[in-house]
């Protein structure tokens, strides 16, 4: 199996707050992870991905001081978003990597965050 | 830029006909290739993957791939109402990271 766990599966906080979202490969290390965020009937956005043990790769136009990263052991990675404001409002979804290139990428169930 | 390309649809088809979902890719070099499920509110589901040319079958599912023409499809036989879902044909683009590069996804709608 590939099994991903995502948590918290929604989060409701204030303008201002941090929110940190978890993302464990329970089954399989993941040498990958990747994080993306999805608004209601639009595509999946790549943010960022990491590798265990380095700093994470940002796509175009996501702020990393805004979205921090932290892929600290195989099975775990982990996204912070500071100081959040209602524009970061969306779907939250992380997916793993075994090593190799030819594998899938397996998702977790998602977090949906919605700051007041 | 890399692109993948589906058609948004909605597909609609009844309950126990063949649904054919498309996709087409930029990157002739692509090598890897998945189809994902995701219902409404959730995350996306592997559904298959495939590498080579040809038909891949699995259960009910069966994807096809043609690099040649940079085209992979999905059919899914004897549809039922519970597959009611987006399907996002995705590509793994170049670059160190492997990352795979979305289509838009097609809605299917099975009709009871």
């Amino acid at each position: 199996g590939a099994v991903v766990s995502q948590h918290p599966s929604r989060v409701i906080c204030k303008s201002g707050t941090s929110v940190k979202i978890e993302c464990r490969s329970l089954d399989f290390q993941a040498t990958t992870m990747f994080w993306y965020r999805q608004f209601p009937k639009k595509s999946l956005m790549l943010m960022a991905t990491s590798n265990e043990g380095s700093k994470a790769t940002y796509e175009q136009g996501v702020e990393k001081d805004k979205f921090l990263i932290n892929h600290a052991s195989l099975t775990l990675s982990t996204l912070t978003v500071t100081s959040a404001h209602p524009e970061d409002s969306s779907f939250y979804i992380c997916s793993a990597r075994r090593q190799g290139f030819a594998q899938p990428q397996h998702f977790g169930d998602g977090t949906r965050l919605s700051i007041l | 830029q890399k692109e993948v390309e589906q058609n948004s649809g909605p597909l609609s088809v009844p309950e126990g006909a063949i649904a054919s979902l498309n996709c087409t890719y930029s990157d002739r070099g692509s090598q890897s290739f998945f189809w994902y499920r995701q219902y409404s509110g959730k995350s996306p589901e592997l559904i298959m993957s495939i590498y080579s040319n040809g038909d891949k079958e699995d259960g009910r599912f069966t994807a096809q791939l043609n690099k040649a023409s940079q085209y992979v499809s999905l059919l899914i036989r004897d549809s039922q109402p519970s597959d009611s879902a987006t399907y996002l044909c995705a590509v793994r683009g170049g670059g160190s990271q492997g990352n795979l590069i979305f289509g838009k996804g097609t809605k299917l709608s099975v009709k009871p």
